[in-house]
């Protein structure tokens, strides 16, 4: 069963950094392209990023809202996900989810970053 | 940028009763290779989203053959044939063939 579980989120007052990471298990993960996605409360869902495998050079892609001050990274060692959050403004706060390609409709539970003053 | 577009946003469904829900994009969402990556997800109250439907038409593995998808080009529909109570929740359709990952706005289905 493939399981992808996000760390514990928190509170991070505006203009401030926090970083999540997503554990993944079930799948070959070095060869998983995977993306963050989140959620305002109440609101939609917003594709944020992605990371491809090292195969395809590990190549990372921003959404506007958030390239510049968000960076994906990953640990294959750890078969862990990272997303490292600068310069953060109230309008980030969501819910970020961690999730595979698509096709394959797996994502995490999710965990809720506040940032607010 | 691509825009997906939902009616309704809201849904309210008698048990039993059929339910439908249309998204719209803003360009043509059939590639090159003949694909179209039009995705249906469901996001239940208080979980992640979960793939109901790939490539328009495709049930995911393990859902309920009462949800189909369908369409082409620009207009594509999920329908629920008899809904059920455990279908209440905010329906989404996503393109994913490009960067971003566009979602519609959600329908809220609400079952009676």
């Amino acid at each position: 069963e493939v399981q992808l579980v996000e760390s514990e989120g928190g509170l991070v007052k505006p203009g401030g950094s926090f970083r999540l990471s997503c554990e993944v298990s079930g799948l070959i993960f070095s060869g998983a392209w995977l993306n963050w996605v989140r959620q305002p409360p109440g609101k939609g869902l917003e594709w944020i990023g992605r990371i491809k495998s090292k195969a395809y050079g590990e190549t990372k892609d921003y959404s506007v809202p958030v390239k510049g001050r968000f960076t994906i990274s990953r640990d294959d060692s750890k078969n862990t996900l990272y997303l490292q959050m600068n310069s953060l403004k109230t309008e980030d706060t969501a819910v970020y989810y961690c999730a595979t390609d698509l096709r394959w409709g797996h994502w995490g539970r999710g965990t809720l970053v506040t940032v607010s003053s | 940028d691509l825009v997906m577009t939902q009616t309704p946003l809201s849904l309210s469904v008698t048990p039993g009763q059929p339910a439908s829900i249309s998204c719209t994009s803003s360009q043509s969402l059939l590639q090159s290779d003949g694909m179209t990556y039009l995705y249906w997800y469901v996001q239940k109250p208080g979980q992640s989203p979960q793939l109901l439907i790939y490539e328009v038409s495709s049930r995911f593995s393990g859902v309920p053959d009462r949800f189909s998808g369908s369409g082409s080009g620009t207009e594509f529909t999920l329908k629920i044939s008899r809904v059920e109570a455990e279908d209440v929740g905010v329906y989404y359709c996503v393109e994913g063939t490009h960067l971003p990952w566009t979602f519609g706005q959600g329908t809220k289905v609400e079952v009676k």
